[in-house]
């Protein structure tokens, strides 16, 4: 069974402080994904990690992906308030063929305070 | 707008009850999904539906019932709602041997 593990599960940082949130996950799988939820809102897709090695830059936030340790890592760079959300890591469970669906970690409830 | 809409967006409703979300896409992708996130934000895969054919349907009580008229539309249908199904209710879809979830923007079910 796959499983996702994330850790923190809770991070309260002050600002302009550098972090990481990583991601393990149990079983072989080509595609990683990190999305940020708000409070009250929808899933925002913030990266796409598809190869060993793959690393993706978005303003303060870098991902990065190992295959062989099985693990990714969200780095958040002089964090700022308005980073302030839920990280969700999700791995990707294939059914046969193409066919696959999320398998999300537990979320990483990040509070930035000034 | 091309994206992946739910109605409703809330829903109260007694224990006992039968309710429906709907949910559309307009992204031409083949495969629709339903996730459950609980009150503690876990999110996690119930039903997935490739080309309106069900594909996953991960140990969710026979009172849950997805129905599929066509490959841009999946509904779930929820009978004799119990307190335990109060959580948010995302459809999502996406497109086979490609890559990216759209998420819709979610619904908040309630049970009284």
């Amino acid at each position: 069974e796959l499983k996702v593990e994330q850790n923190p599960l809770f991070l309260s940082m002050q600002e302009g402080k550098n972090y990481t949130i990583y991601c393990n996950y149990s079983t072989t799988s080509d595609r990683l994904y990190w999305y940020r939820q708000d409070p009250g809102k929808s899933l925002e897709s913030l990266f796409v990690l598809l190869s060993n090695g793959a690393v993706k830059q978005e303003g303060r936030l870098m991902a990065s992906l190992d295959t062989k340790a099985r693990l990714s890592t969200l780095h958040i760079t002089a964090a700022v308030h308005d980073l302030s959300a839920t990280y969700f890591c999700a791995v990707d469970k294939k059914y046969g063929g193409s066919q696959g669906n999320l398998i999300f970690g537990k979320g990483t409830k990040l509070s930035v305070k000034p | 707008d091309t994206a992946v809409s739910q109605t409703p967006k809330y829903l109260v409703t007694q224990m006992g009850n039968d309710k429906s979300i709907k949910c559309e896409q307009n992204l031409g992708h083949d495969t629709m999904y339903w996730y459950k996130q609980d009150s503690k934000k876990f999110l996690k895969i119930m039903f997935s539906y490739n080309n309106k054919e069900l594909i996953i349907n991960e140990t969710v009580p026979n009172r849950f019932s997805p129905k599929s008229p066509d490959k841009a539309h999946l509904n779930l249908h929820i009978n004799s709602l119990e307190l335990g199904d109060s959580a948010v209710y995302f459809c999502a879809s996406s497109q086979v041997a490609a890559y990216g979830y759209t998420f819709g923007s979610g619904t908040r079910l309630t049970v009284v």
